[in-house]
């Protein structure tokens, strides 16, 4: 698989359990994204990074914590999550462009189930 | 908050016919509109986009229209076919770099009847 890769793509765990999700991008995007996908809402934008550094942070619960090492890897670290935390978690990339617009290219998500 | 709303939350068709998404957003520094496909099983991929300077955009099938006074864009699909049955998400975004805000609609999920 080329272009955006995510690992685990399955994952399941219990409340008390530390785990992280892997992300990587193979297109030489400098911004990456981690959004939550659930059936009540079905593309939540959860964390930006551009240039390595996290530009957006939409309230998520501490129990996310994210980490960008460099341009091409990001991480998604989970602690003590909750049942409701259960949802499909998609990494995307992009090439910031200087002006307007940007496609996102997203991986193919990670199925996670909090027991 | 800002947000954008997506209408209809599932819309089913006829093979053949015309399918018409509609999204409007709330603000007004908004300049860029995509448009994202997802098929059961797979990842959102951009179809289409417009930007705040432009207001029609076409594709072979797939057109896009935005009205900025109404703040509201949407989606045109002609001559449907069956792999055209997928959920499709509007977003709007503001600014201009990597770390500009996207917002997304909640999906469409499109049938098209054989």
């Amino acid at each position: 698989e080329t272009g955006v890769t995510q690992t685990p793509r399955h994952l399941v765990m219990g409340m008390t359990n530390k785990k992280s999700l892997k992300c990587e991008q193979h297109l030489g995007h400098n911004a990456m994204y981690w959004y939550k996908q659930s059936a009540k809402k079905p593309l939540e934008l959860m964390f930006v990074y551009s240039l390595e550094e996290r530009v957006e942070n939409n309230s998520v619960p501490s129990r996310f914590s994210p980490e960008c090492p460099n341009s091409s890897h990001l991480f998604l670290h989970l602690h003590t999550l909750q049942p409701e935390d259960s949802a499909l978690y998609l990494c995307a990339s992009s090439q910031d462009p200087g002006g307007q617009g940007y496609e996102q290219y997203f991986g193919p998500g990670t199925r996670l189930t909090v027991t | 908050g800002e947000n954008v709303e997506q209408h209809p939350s599932t819309l089913s068709v006829q093979e053949g016919d015309s399918a018409v998404i509609k999204c409007t957003y709330s603000d007004s520094a908004s300049n860029y509109f995509p448009w994202y496909k997802q098929e059961l099983g797979k990842r959102p991929q951009l179809i289409i986009d417009i930007r705040s300077n432009v207001g029609e955009k076409k594709d072979q099938r797939i057109a896009v229209t935005l009205n900025k006074t109404a703040k509201h864009f949407s989606l045109h699909i002609t001559e449907t076919q069956p792999e055209d049955s997928a959920v499709y998400f509007c977003a709007s975004t503001s600014g201009y770099s990597s770390a500009s805000k996207i917002i997304f609609g909640s999906g469409t999920r499109l049938s098209i009847r054989p």
